[in-house]
């Protein structure tokens, strides 16, 4: 899938601070982040309507999302926890609660 | 409590048997969909599919939307099937939200 580009594709951290980058090329309005642990589903933690953030999830306060434009996505992480760490997923959908979503291929962060 | 469950947790087939694969939700679903996932992998949408049945390739979803259940069945197995599919739900609750299904977790053998 090239259609949801993410970087970097995998991350080793100590306590820094790093983003993460989505760009979609769908034209899609609505934009996600979901986090994955390990031998789990998805959870959302963020969603984008139109660069309008419409859900914010109760994530910790170390994780920040940005969105510059429509089809750009960022997710600033400070100071990394070990529970942070997962594979954190990009998604789209044409509109909110409405139309396939579609995945990028994630970011898998290890924090040491 | 958790709105989207399916079953079975796991399942191991010979190559060439059929699968079912239950998704059971407990809210409206506006949209449902079905996705792949190989291990280590990304999320593959297969089929979306929030009513009725549809068709793709070995692929049949039949979703009830009065009695909140879709069905995954998986015809002719094969080795390459193997992996974890999951189900998930768009519910409108004043807040927009996908939420995804623990997942089933198939092997295909040789």
């Amino acid at each position: 899938n090239t259609k949801i580009t993410q970087s970097p594709r995998y991350l080793i951290l100590g306590r820094a601070n790093k983003s993460l980058e989505c760009e979609q090329h769908l034209g899609h309005n609505a934009m996600y982040w979901y986090k994955q642990s390990a031998e789990k589903p998805p959870e959302l933690m963020f969603l984008y309507n139109l660069k309008q953030l419409i859900r914010n999830e109760t994530v910790p306060s170390r994780f920040i999302p940005e969105c510059p434009d429509s089809s750009k996505l960022l997710l600033h992480i400070s100071a990394v926890d070990p529970e942070d760490s997962a594979v954190y997923f990009c998604a789209s959908s044409p509109t909110v609660n409405t139309g396939q979503l579609y995945f990028g291929e994630g970011s898998k962060l290890t924090v040491l | 409590g958790q709105q989207v469950q399916q079953s079975p947790a796991s399942l191991v087939l010979q190559e060439g048997e059929n699968a079912e694969l239950q998704c059971n939700f407990s809210s409206t679903a506006t949209q449902l969909q079905w996705f792949y996932q190989s291990p280590g992998g990304s999320l593959v949408s297969l089929l979306s599919n929030p009513s009725g049945t549809k068709h793709t390739g070995r692929l049949t979803s039949t979703t009830v939307t009065k009695e909140r259940r879709s069905s995954l069945h998986i015809s002719s197995s094969q080795t390459t099937d193997s992996g974890t599919y999951l189900c998930a739900i768009a519910v409108n609750t004043g807040n927009y939200k996908y939420v995804f299904g623990a997942g089933t977790r198939l092997k295909v053998i040789a």
